[in-house]
């Protein structure tokens, strides 16, 4: 079983609607990240969490720590928003391991005009 | 500030053949890190370094090599390419904490 589960894998959305996508993780972690590839393209950071909640323009990211889940949700939705949306956590602890980084597979998201 | 800068973006190497893909990145950051990506797959680290002159394995190094002569550079050399490297590799940097800065990627053929 991965570290790392997102749901869905795949989702289409009409243009103007509220998106979420989940991820769901095992271990502790000391931050999780949401990452955004387009197609064919490089891989841009969105957030850094370690806690709370954090907006950025129609982006909005959520962790809960307790129930090891976070969730990014795009509000307003955009055919530019059509991208792999890819979560990832870093995990706790001390030494050489807690800045490396465990990915899940990625959500495709494709926003229909 | 260009951020991490990868060479080439698109390379076919026949079996066999070796190269070298090169990152460099300006922030003056201590950790960089090679990942591929294969389809339907999350990121695997490859190698990853935590400064200058000091690398060690990720999740799947072999078949590759790396190394840290510099703060600023980190390439990633493949010997002997097999059909199994075909991916996309991604080259990132950070701070110990921080966040990542993701170069704009490799696509390598091996045919």
């Amino acid at each position: 079983k991965n570290e790392v589960e997102q749901s869905p894998q795949n989702l289409t959305a009409q243009e103007g609607e509220f998106i979420t996508i989940n991820c769901s993780y095992s271990v502790g972690i000391s931050a999780l990240h949401w990452l955004q590839q387009h197609p064919g393209g490089g891989i841009v950071s969105l957030f850094m969490l370690s806690s709370g909640k954090k907006k950025h323009g129609r982006l909005i990211a959520t962790i809960n720590i307790q129930e090891k889940h976070s969730s990014l949700h795009i509000t307003a939705s955009h055919p530019r928003d059509s991208a792999v949306y890819i979560c990832a956590v870093r995990s706790a602890g001390s030494g050489g391991s807690n800045y490396k980084l465990t990915f899940g597979k990625g959500t495709l998201l494709t926003v229909n005009p | 500030n260009a951020g991490v800068t990868q060479t080439p973006k698109f390379r076919i190497l026949k079996i066999g053949q070796s190269m070298t893909l090169q990152c460099t990145q300006d922030m003056n950051h201590n950790y960089m890190y090679w990942y591929r990506q294969d389809p339907g797959m999350g990121l695997k680290l490859i190698y990853y370094s935590v400064g200058a002159g000091i690398t060690d394995k990720g999740e799947v190094p072999n078949g590759y090599n790396v190394s840290r002569s510099t703060t600023e550079d980190f390439p990633l050399r493949l010997e002997l390419a097999a059909p199994s490297q075909t991916s996309v590799y991604f080259c990132a940097s950070s701070y110990p904490q921080g966040g990542y800065t993701f170069g704009s990627g490799t696509r390598l053929t091996v045919v």
